[in-house]
């Protein structure tokens, strides 16, 4: 079974420090994708990537960026966290190529004070 | 920005009964994917229907497609309360860019 793990379930962070996600999936897909789910609004992409070191904007990616050093690896980074930043956030990988489903981890419920 | 919009945004039924939710869409797309989420978790995938295809079953699920309305429809039969969860469709127009989600439907089985 594929699976995704996020290094957070929850995580209370202040407004202004730096917060860093990260997500790891185990069945060398290539494709990743990061993002945010509120309520009412449902999911927003925020950024995904499609090979290692590569990656695009999606969305709403104001205020957030990525890193992926490694193909399981995709990490979604807070700059300077804000309040309105406060959201589940949730990864997901796909095999390259269209047709597919993604794969999605439990999620980071981010809460910004 | 938003691609699908399910509807029901809420739907309560009875243990046994059958649910229906449906999804509409604006541009043309590859395929279309319904999932689903429990309470604070992630999406699990349930399934794939690609833009050729009018119907498809997977145990008690049944979805349709209908491109010329760019709607769908997911239908679970029998239902259980273990089904009580939100279902998001979402769909993929081809691009690298993944999938656009709809806001979901919130889906309620009293036993």
């Amino acid at each position: 079974d594929v699976k995704v793990t996020q290094s957070s379930r929850y995580l209370v962070k202040r407004t202004g420090e730096k917060v860093f996600l990260e997500c790891v999936q185990d069945m060398d897909h290539e494709n990743m994708f990061w993002y945010r789910q509120d309520p009412g609004l449902g999911l927003r992409l925020i950024y995904f990537s499609y090979d290692v070191k590569m990656k695009e904007k999606g969305d709403i990616p104001e205020g957030y960026s990525v890193s992926r050093e490694k193909k399981e690896r995709f990490s979604l980074i807070l700059e300077s966290a804000s309040t309105n930043q406060t959201s589940m956030y949730l990864c997901a990988s796909q095999p390259y190529g269209y047709q597919y489903e993604q794969y999605f981890g439990p999620g980071t419920r981010l809460t910004v004070t | 920005s938003q691609q699908g919009e399910e509807d029901p945004q809420a739907l309560s039924i009875q243990e046994g009964e059958n649910a229906t939710m449906n999804c509409s869409y604006k541009t043309s797309i590859n395929n279309l994917q319904w999932y689903r989420q429990n309470s604070g978790r992630g999406l699990v995938h349930l399934i794939l229907i690609r833009s050729n295809e009018r119907e498809k079953h997977s145990g008690r699920l049944r979805v349709t497609l209908d491109t010329s309305k760019k709607s769908s429809s997911l239908l679970i039969t029998a239902s259980r309360a273990a089904d009580t969860a939100s279902y998001f469709c979402a769909t993929d127009r081809g691009g690298a860019d993944g999938l656009t989600f709809g806001k979901g439907t919130h889906l309620i089985i009293q036993p």
